[in-house]
C-alpha cells in the first residue's frame, strides 16, 4: 500500500516569512495526484494546491507552491509571505490510480507575530 | 453552490449506544470517503462509497457500516459504542474521475 510519510509534526515561520513543508511518499504507480490539505483549528478542512504526477511543472496557487520531485518521491509545500491565518494543520495526501486516497499524519504550523 | 453538509455536528452518547452521522454531498459527487480524526491526530480512513457500492474500507471493526444513497449522500452507523469512539468523522465527497477531496465540516461524537 501506498504510505505518506510527514516528518515534521510541528513547524513554526515567523509573519511575512517563508517555510517549506516536508512530504515524501511511497509508490509504485507512475499516474497518481497529490495535495496539500489545510485544517485551521476546529474549522473545515480545505485543500490548498494540488499536482499531477504527469506534470513537470509544480503548481502554484499565490503564496503556495510545490517542489515536486517525482524520482525522488518528494512533494514539499513551500509558503511564502507567511500570515497569522496560515496558522494550521497541513496536510499531505496522494490519490491513486484507483481512487483510494493516503494521508500524512499532519504539520502542525505555527505562525509566530 | 452549496457545500458538502454533515449532521449532526456535535453528538454526545454513552457506551453501547449506536450513531448515525449523516452527509450530504456537493451535486455531481459521486463518491464518498469517512475519515475518523481523533483529538490531536491524523485521518484514519474508514469507508469509501461510490455509486452506492462500498469500494473499500479501512482497519475498524464491523460495527462502523454506512451506506450510500441514490442522491449520494451518505450515512456513517457505529453500533455498540465504546469511549475510543470519540472523535471527528469527516466525510468528503469527491467527483468522478482524479479530483480532491471536498471536506464537510465533520460530527463531532462524544461517547460518555
Amino acid at each position: 500500500a501506498q504510505t505518506v510519510t510527514q516528518s515534521q509534526p510541528e513547524m513554526s515561520v515567523q509573519e511575512a516569512e517563508t517555510v517549506t513543508l516536508s512530504c515524501t511518499y511511497d509508490t509504485s504507480e507512475s499516474d497518481y495526484y497529490l495535495f496539500w490539505y489545510k485544517q485551521p483549528p476546529s474549522r473545515q478542512m480545505i485543500l490548498v494546491i494540488r499536482q499531477e504526477a504527469y506534470k513537470q511543472q509544480n503548481a502554484t496557487e499565490n503564496r503556495f507552491s510545490v517542489n515536486f520531485q517525482k524520482a525522488a518521491k518528494s512533494f514539499s509545500l513551500k509558503i511564502s509571505d507567511s500570515q497569522l491565518g496560515d496558522a494550521a494543520m497541513y496536510f499531505c495526501a496522494y490519490r491513486s490510480g484507483w481512487n483510494q486516497f493516503y494521508f500524512g499524519t499532519g504539520t502542525s504550523l505555527t505562525v509566530i507575530p | 453552490e452549496a457545500g458538502v453538509t454533515q449532521s449532526p455536528t456535535h453528538l454526545i452518547k454513552t457506551r453501547g449506544q449506536q450513531a448515525t452521522l449523516r452527509c450530504s454531498p456537493i451535486s455531481g459527487h459521486t463518491s464518498v470517503y469517512w475519515y475518523q480524526q481523533a483529538l490531536g491526530l491524523g485521518l484514519q480512513f474508514l469507508l469509501w462509497y461510490d455509486e452506492g457500492e462500498e469500494r473499500n474500507r479501512g482497519n475498524f471493526p464491523p460495527r462502523f457500516s454506512g451506506r450510500q444513497f441514490p442522491n449520494y449522500s451518505s450515512e456513517l452507523n457505529v453500533n455498540a459504542l465504546e469511549l475510543e469512539d470519540s472523535a471527528l468523522y469527516l466525510c468528503a465527497p469527491s467527483s468522478r474521475g482524479p479530483g480532491e477531496l471536498f471536506f464537510g465540516e465533520g460530527s463531532r461524537l462524544t461517547v460518555l
